[in-house]
């Protein structure tokens, strides 16, 4: 069975801080692809990264910077010095290779006030 | 290519009336997912294809819930008799996924449906 769990609900913080949304997943297949999406106010889904199962490296794209860890399931987004355009509602994903589902995180609302 | 497409963006509609909702997969793409979003569920996947064969609906919350995808540039998903619970927004996405190579999925701009 395919799980993706974003603990965390909502998150608030203060422009410039750094700030990690977690993303911990289960899944039995030995391929599969991890995304994260971000969902603005005015709700579109939009793709930020897609890292598959043997890629372990991790990546840094501007402020944004993901790690991803097999021996815990997990697949970790930062946001350094964020800014206020970075509110929004941010979704873990798993794509499963053998099967095509792709399936969600519940999300994680990020405030970042001024 | 236009991206993802979805039809209409907003349907308000009264309890025990059917509703439709139509999507348009980016050529080429031969996977497509339909989502439902809530504030209580979040993103939940209802069913979705591969080539046009459903190959899991068992997101799909009811007999009222039905998809088809009669060819690789159309899909419906229909609500018949539509109740109040089921308003939400509804996402259709497509993706590459032939021989393994998955490629992330593109999301159209969602249907916000209404039932009063």
């Amino acid at each position: 069975a395919q799980k993706v769990t974003q603990a965390q609900t909502e998150i608030s913080v203060v422009e410039k801080e750094d700030v990690t949304l977690d993303c911990v997943y289960e899944t039995r297949d030995t391929t599969y692809y991890l995304f994260w999406y971000k969902q603005p106010p005015s709700g579109e889904l939009v793709f930020l990264i897609r890292r598959n199962s043997f890629d372990e490296q991790n990546e840094i794209s501007g402020r944004y910077s993901w790690n991803f860890q097999k021996s815990t399931s997990s697949f970790n987004f930062t946001i350094t010095a964020s800014q206020v355009v970075d509110s929004a509602v941010y979704f873990c994903a798993l794509h499963s290779s053998n099967t095509g589902k792709l399936i969600f995180g519940q999300g994680t609302t990020l405030q970042v006030k001024p | 290519d236009a991206g993802v497409i979805q039809s209409p963006r907003h349907e308000v509609t009264e309890m025990g009336q059917e509703v439709t909702l139509r999507c348009k997969p980016i050529s080429g793409h031969d996977y497509l997912f339909w989502y439902r979003q809530t504030m209580m569920r979040g993103l939940e996947l209802l069913i979705y294809f591969n080539n046009n064969v459903p190959i899991d609906d068992s997101g799909m919350p009811e007999d009222r819930f039905s998809a088809k995808m009669p060819n690789a540039s159309f899909s419906t998903l229909k609500i018949q008799p539509s109740e109040p619970r089921d308003s939400a927004v509804y996402f259709c996405a497509s993706s590459f996924g032939t021989g393994g190579l998955n490629t992330e999925a593109f999301f159209g701009q969602g249907t916000r449906l209404t039932v009063v």
